[in-house]
Parts: structure tokens; C-alpha cells; sequence
């Protein structure tokens, strides 16, 4: 069984670029979520997809946006980046079951600056 | 607004100990609630989930208890380990909020040999 993957590893951005990161689910599961983990935090939660639409979104600007695929592999896009975004961006999966439990990837850290 | 907290922030202990994490959640009306574990600029890993009908869940030398009541949960790591230093987080699934996660800012444990 293949664990969440996420790439890039690491990424350097300018202030004002856009970035797309990427993540693949595991294997059967058809829920993705991301998070945004700053320094010293908890993860934020930024929005969910299941089955290709968004299901769920916290409190994140409309310049951070996201895809499924029918695969459930799944993207997020950021838009006009801010210094601030600079974060470990995390990928979850899950099923659409009682329990809900989510699956982490390792991540991927942004830089901007 | 739906909090975790965590408490203590920060704890250091002699190989060998038995310790306690503490976490707290602001509203009884959860799913579920998991405790994760991530090691520096690393994703998360899953350690135990508690359904909101549970009490305790164990694994290995790791007990999580929930008391929904008084809104507290509990990580009790036996006979503590060098290999234990990590950041420990406390999520809750609110029913309040659906399938996101609401994480605390974790607890920073380093175990000294």
C-alpha cells in the first residue's frame, strides 16, 4: 500500500509568484485536505476535496486554490504570494467513513521571499 | 470559535520516564480526536485515534484517553525513549466543523539520555 506523497520537497518563491504544489493520495482513498503549518503551530486547515469538488474550506484568501483529480491526486495553487505564506504545506487523505482518519504526507516547505 | 490547546509546550525528561501530554478541546460535540507525532520539518504521523465513544486507545507503550465531559485528552508514554523526541499534536474532528481537523500547537518533547 503507498503512504501520501508530496512534491516538491522544498521550493523557493518570490514574493508576488504563484506555485503549485502536489500531492498524491493513498491508495482507495478519495479525500484529500491541506493544511498550512507555520513555525512553531499546529497545522492550519486551508480546504478538502472529495470527488473532485471542494468540500470544506477554513479561513484562507481565494488566491489559495485547489484541484482533484479523477485519480484523487490533487494540487494546491497559490496565487500573488505574500512573505507570510512561507509554511510547511501538508497533504492528507482519508475516507469518506465514520472514523475520517487522515493520512499525512511529509510535506512540502515553502519559501518566499 | 472551536480551540485545542496543549499543555505543557515544551517538556524534557530522562530516558526512562513515564510522562504525560495534556490536551484540551473547548466544545464536547466531537467525532473523534488523534493524536499525531512529527519529527522536525517532517510530515505527521498518526499515533492513536479515539473515537468520541471511546474512552482510551493503546498502542505499544502509548495510551490516549478521552474524557468529552471535562474536554480533556491525555497521551501517556511509558518508559520514555531517546527515540521519542518529537513534537506530539492533539487534533479534533468538531461536528461543529465536519471533516477538518482543529490542531493544538503541540508539545516539544525531548527525552535525554
Amino acid at each position: 500500500e503507498t503512504g501520501v506523497t508530496q512534491s516538491p520537497t522544498h521550493l523557493i518563491k518570490t514574493r508576488g509568484q504563484q506555485v503549485t504544489l502536489r500531492c498524491s493520495s493513498q491508495s482507495g482513498h478519495n479525500t484529500v485536505s491541506w493544511y498550512q503549518q507555520a513555525l512553531g503551530q499546529g497545522p492550519q486547515f486551508i480546504f478538502q476535496y472529495y470527488r473532485e469538488e471542494e468540500n470544506g474550506r477554513g479561513n484562507f484568501p481565494p488566491r489559495f486554490s485547489g484541484l482533484q483529480f479523477p485519480n484523487y491526486s490533487s494540487e494546491l495553487n497559490v496565487n500573488a504570494l505574500e512573505l507570510d505564506d512561507s509554511a510547511l504545506y501538508l497533504c492528507a487523505s482519508s475516507l469518506q467513513t465514520d472514523t475520517y482518519e487522515q493520512y499525512f504526507g511529509p510535506g512540502t516547505r515553502l519559501t518566499v521571499t | 470559535k472551536q480551540e485545542v490547546t496543549q499543555i505543557p509546550a515544551a517538556l524534557s525528561v530522562p530516558e526512562g520516564e513515564n510522562l504525560v501530554l495534556n490536551c484540551s478541546f473547548t466544545d464536547s460535540a466531537i467525532y473523534n480526536l488523534q493524536w499525531f507525532r512529527q519529527d522536525p520539518g517532517k510530515g505527521l504521523t498518526s499515533l492513536l485515534l479515539i473515537q468520541s465513544s471511546q474512552r482510551e486507545q493503546t498502542s505499544g507503550r502509548l495510551n490516549a484517553s478521552l474524557d468529552k465531559s471535562s474536554g480533556r485528552s491525555t497521551l501517556y508514554i511509558a518508559a520514555s525513549q531517546p527515540g521519542d523526541s518529537a513534537t506530539y499534536l492533539c487534533a479534533v474532528r468538531y461536528m461543529e466543523y465536519g471533516n477538518k481537523l482543529v490542531f493544538g500547537a503541540g508539545t516539544i518533547l525531548r527525552v535525554k539520555s
